[in-house]
């Protein structure tokens, strides 16, 4: 069964701390994603990463970064929690696209983070 | 920055009655995605649409790709309770290492009252 597994369900923060979201795929995806999810705001993307150590900025990636050091594994870092930052964050990971539609994405859980 | 705008945001229907939810966009796509989203987990696929004019179906759910690929639809006929959950649409980015990169829609909440 494919599998993506992010670290935490729920995780409260402190308003400045150094936090780190955790996902993990067993599938040998390219591709991996971040997004958070609010309320009628759908599923904005943080981050993308299409090869180790390649990514790109999405729509909302101010107060992020990522890393990517090993294929299977994608990290998220807020570098300094603020209370906006309080989300739903959703981890993915699809394969490299052919332009043939083949890239369905799997996605973790999520981990909804309070910073307060 | 490509935008998906995805409509209504929210449905409450009762069963047996047909809905259809919209996809759109200014921006053209290699692929339109439609997921569904249960509480407390993540999206799952539901379909994928390549080509333009292309149609779908899945049971009661009828997926369409317009012709220019900018937008899509979803149609559920005769709705059940069963279909209550959170629809997406994602719009798959065109050329290089844009495939694969997924512009999500806002979400329709579908809530269909027995």
């Amino acid at each position: 069964d494919v599998k993506v597994t992010q670290s935490s369900r729920y995780l409260v923060k402190r308003t400045g701390e150094k936090v780190f979201l955790e996902c993990v795929q067993d599938m040998d995806h390219e591709n991996m994603f971040w997004y958070r999810q609010d309320p009628g705001l759908g599923l904005r993307l943080i981050y993308f990463s299409y090869d180790v150590k390649m990514k790109e900025k999405g729509d909302i990636p101010e107060g992020y970064s990522v890393s990517r050091e090993k294929k299977e594994r994608f990290s998220l870092i807020l570098e300094s929690a603020s209370t906006n930052q309080t989300s739903m964050y959703l981890c993915a990971s699809s394969p490299s696209g052919t332009g043939q539609g083949n890239t369905e994405a799997f996605f973790g859980q999520g981990t909804r983070l309070t910073v307060v | 920055t490509q935008l998906l705008e995805q409509s209504p945001q929210f449905l409450s229907i009762q069963e047996g009655e047909n809905l259809t939810v919209y996809c759109n966009s200014s921006s053209v796509f290699s692929s339109l995605q439609w997921y569904r989203q249960e509480p407390g987990e993540g999206p799952v696929l539901l379909v994928t649409v390549v080509t333009g004019g292309e149609v779908k179906k899945l049971k009661r759910l009828t997926f369409q790709f317009g012709d220019a690929r900018k937008d899509s639809s979803l149609h559920i006929t005769a709705a059940q309770t069963g279909d209550t959950g959170l629809y997406l649409c994602a719009g798959e980015g065109a050329g290089g290492t844009s495939y694969g990169k997924l512009t999500f829609g806002q979400g329709t909440i579908l809530t269909v009252h027995p």
